[in-house]
């Protein structure tokens, strides 16, 4: 049971290149979440999906797209990467109906 | 507008002693309070939670504290150990929803 994985763990781009940060949960749960983790800004979401098929804005989605490919798998999409968007990058699941969020380990992101 | 507000960015505590991590909040919609801890390079994880029909919920050395007159919570943890050093956040949710809002977090570090 891994739990909540993402993939890449560091990744480096340049301002303009695209990337898709992956991220996956093996605990059945149909809710997930991708945050952004900046210094002295917390955690602010970026998007959700509450079950397959479906995705909802957060407070933070401009300049990033998500797809729900199926109920294990959540993935977050930079088109054009731009040096605001360099951050750490977190994945997180929960049960339908429970506000306790399972997290992944991160992805560290520099858009130069 | 944050939502959820963590007035100290760190807090500092001998061994053994008690550690007080506050958190305020302005909506009056929210009826579900979590806190988080994380270490650096991994996800955050749950710590303990209350909900807006309880002033108090206790988890062994870790005890929450809500005031809702005063939008007003508390993360207790007697005594302190090295162990317990990193970063903690408080995060709040409104019924019918599984999104959280964050707070922007307190290091404690808890020295010998």
């Amino acid at each position: 049971n891994a739990g909540v994985t993402q993939t890449p763990k560091f990744q480096v781009l340049k301002t303009g290149q695209s990337m898709t940060l992956q991220c996956a949960q093996d605990m059945n749960h149909n809710s997930m979440y991708w945050y952004r983790q900046d210094p002295g800004m917390g955690l602010r979401l970026i998007y959700y999906s509450a079950s397959e098929g479906t995705t909802d804005k957060g407070e933070v989605p401009n300049g990033y797209n998500v797809s729900r490919l199926n109920k294990r798998e959540f993935s977050l999409r930079l088109e054009s990467a731009a040096p605001s968007q360099t951050s750490v990058y977190f994945c997180a699941s929960s049960l339908s109906g429970s506000t306790e969020q399972f997290f992944g380990p991160g992805t560290r992101l520099t858009v130069l | 507008d944050q939502q959820v507000k963590q007035n100290s960015p760190s807090l500092s505590v001998q061994e053994g002693r008690i550690s007080i991590l506050n958190c305020d909040y302005t909506n009056s919609m929210f009826d579900y309070f979590l806190w988080y801890k994380k270490y650096p390079a991994e996800g955050p994880t749950f710590l303990i939670s209350i909900s807006s029909i309880k002033d108090k919920n206790e988890d062994g050395r870790f005890t929450v504290f809500l005031n809702k007159s005063a939008k007003h919570l508390s993360l207790h943890i007697v005594p302190s150990q090295p162990g317990d050093s990193a970063v903690y956040f408080c995060a709040a949710s409104s019924y019918n929803t599984d999104k959280l809002i964050f707070g922007t977090g307190t290091r404690l570090q808890v020295f010998p």
